[in-house]
């Protein structure tokens, strides 16, 4: 069964650095998301992306956030300059319609932690 | 404002008996409700959707009940297994993009 995949599991960084989280979307599927969940927290929304721009995006993806489809398979997620509060899982999700007819797949995640 | 909410964080119950897991929403202008099971270290999976034009929907061994009304969201899982233990979330769309809203979460525990 096809699967969103996402690397690194688990990032370990130190404030101010620049991160990269990346994800493989399930193949045929042209909706792209990602989310964040900060430890016993909700799911939160960060950015949709579709038509390789930026469908829509939340208060929390403020200008240290980047998204980027840079070839076929790909979807990254650039935080800029962590801080501690970027600590948080990160998944990344994708569906082949838009949400309201049909599901979004998530990816395992990717623990993110700022020190 | 839009809120997705639950209204225990917390829910223990028998191997074998039946689990209802509540929800309440409160944007009228959603249309689009999913239920997603958490296991721990793990992403959110897909359990059951509803659109708002339907009251029940059902899959295996779980149900999802829309109250429009009163902007309530239920999943019931019948013959509740110790496979079932995980957090379980609504979330809700508004239909004006992909985006969810998901709500806090309730912690399913499975006593054998």
């Amino acid at each position: 069964e096809p699967e969103v995949t996402q690397t690194p599991s688990h990032q370990v960084t130190q404030m101010g650095q620049e991160v990269i989280l990346r994800c493989v979307p399930i193949s045929n599927h042209l909706y792209f998301y990602w989310y964040r969940q900060i430890l016993g927290q909700k799911v939160e929304f960060l950015v949709s992306f579709y038509n390789n721009e930026i469908s829509e995006k939340s208060e929390i993806f403020d200008d240290q956030f980047s998204v980027e489809r840079p070839d076929g398979s790909n979807f990254t997620l650039k935080i800029r300059s962590t801080k501690l509060e970027d600590s948080a899982m990160y998944f990344c999700a994708s569906s082949s319609i838009l949400a309201g007819v049909g599901e979004q797949y998530f990816g395992p995640g990717t623990r993110l932690t700022v020190t | 404002g839009e809120s997705v909410g639950l209204h225990l964080p917390t829910l223990s119950v028998q191997e074998g008996d039946n689990s209802i897991i509540n929800c309440a929403y409160s944007n009228s202008a959603s249309d689009y409700f999913i239920w997603y099971k958490q296991e721990s270290g793990k992403g959110p999976q897909f359990i059951i959707d509803i659109r708002s034009n339907m009251d029940k929907r059902q899959g295996q061994r779980v149900t999802v009940l829309l109250n429009k009304t009163v902007k309530h969201l239920s999943l019931q899982i019948a013959a509740t297994q110790p496979g079932d233990s995980a957090v379980y979330f609504c979330a809700e769309n508004d239909n004006q993009g992909g985006k969810l809203i998901f709500g806090q979460g309730t912690e399913l525990s499975v006593k054998p």
